[in-house]
This record gives structure tokens, sequence and C-alpha cells, in this order.
């Protein structure tokens, strides 16, 4: 069973530039959360997807947009980037089972904005 | 809103030994989860424990357990016999419990070494 997988592993693009980010969660799970985490900080919540509309978002401006599609994969998009948005984005997956939640990561993407 | 807060930026301790990093958080909620995860350098984030707050039991999972004090919003985590493979960075960190609410919130994190 694979688990979170994330594409591409590191990024680099120049100010200005836009950004696709790609997410396939662990099989069978059908919430989809973005994180972001700056270098030696805790991740910090950019939003959530659930049947393939946002249902929760964290305090990230409109140039961070996302997308789920039936497959329960997501996308996260970044336009017009800003040098303060190099960082390590985090897809994390999961699913409710038996009043259960537990998020599975994978190992991020690494975007560096020149 | 919530917040995580970890005190200790570093620690280190020699192999086999016990360590306890500490966690507090600020919440006006009475129901929720409170975690703890492992990011080594390899940058993917591991679950190490999970506690629900309406048990009064604190969580144990082979060498890691906590000390969850639910009225001083206290959560640490101990690691018994640590191992050259805990050296990692590690976060405490909340989410409210109920369906739409799996939004985790982070502490800044602690990076602990493990010297052999």
């Amino acid at each position: 069973d694979a688990g979170v997988t994330q594409s591409p592993t590191h990024l680099i693009k120049t100010r200005g530039q836009q950004v696709t980010l790609r997410c396939s969660p662990k099989s069978g799970h059908d919430t989809v959360s973005w994180y972001q985490q700056a270098l030696g900080q805790g991740p910090q919540f950019i939003f959530q997807y659930y049947e393939e509309e946002e249902r929760q978002r964290g305090n990230f401006p409109d140039r961070f947009s996302g997308h789920q599609f039936p497959n329960y994969s997501s996308e996260l998009n970044v336009n017009a980037l800003l040098l303060g948005d190099s960082a390590l984005y985090l897809c994390a997956s999961s699913l409710w089972v038996l009043a259960k939640n537990i998020q599975y990561f994978g190992a991020g993407t690494r975007l560096s904005v020149l | 809103a919530q917040t995580v807060t970890q005190s200790q930026p570093e620690m280190s301790v020699q192999e086999a030994e016990t360590v306890t990093l500490s966690c507090t958080y600020d919440t006006s909620e009475n129901n929720y989860y409170l975690f703890w995860y492992k990011q080594p350098p390899s940058r993917q984030m591991i679950l190490v424990i999970r506690q629900e707050a309406y048990k009064q039991q604190n969580a144990t999972e082979n060498r890691f357990s906590v000390n969850f004090q639910k009225a001083a919003k206290s959560f640490s985590l101990k690691i018994s016999d640590s191992q050259l493979g805990d050296t990692a960075m590690y976060f405490c960190a909340f989410m409210k419990r109920g369906v739409g609410n799996e939004k985790l919130t982070f502490g800044t994190g602690t990076r602990l070494t493990i010297i052999p």
C-alpha cells in the first residue's frame, strides 16, 4: 500500500512565476490537507479538500489555490510567487474510521523562489 | 484559535537514556486530540503517538509515552531507551475533534539529537 506521494520533490522558480504541486493520497483516503513549512518552523495549515471542495482554509492569500480530483488526488497552485513562498510544502491525507482520524504525510516538495 | 508552544528548540541525550520533550497548548475547546510527530532528515512527518483529550489514561507506544495534563494544558513526550534513529525534529500538534476539523496546529518543534 503506497503512502502519500508528492511531486516534484524539489522545484526552483523565480519571483512572479506560478507553480503547481501534486499530491496522491494514501489509498482510500478522501481528505487532503496542505501545509507550508518554512525553514526552522512548524508546518502551517494552508487548506483542506474533501469531496472536491475546499472545506477549511488557513491564513493564506488567494494566490494559494487548490483542487481535488475525483480520485482524491490534489494540486496546490501558487501564483505570483514571492521570495517568502520558499518553503517545504507538505501534503497530508486522512480518513475517518470509527471516530478516529490520523493524518499521514508525504515527504514534501521543497520550493525555492529566487 | 489554538496555539501550541514548544519551549525547547534543541535537546541532546546519550543513547539508551531517557528524554522528555515539553509541549503546552492553549484552547477553549473541550474535545480535541494531541499528537507528537517526528520529522527526520528525510522530511516525512511520522506520527509517534496520539492522545484523545477525553481519555484520562496517558497514551503509550512501545518506548514512547506521554504525560497529558489537561487542566494545565500540558502534553510532554517521554522517550525511553533512546536510539540513534530517534534523532529528528519533534513536533507537538493539536486538532479539534469532529468531522470537518481535520486541521493540525503545530508547535515550532524540538530538534532532538541522540549521541552515540
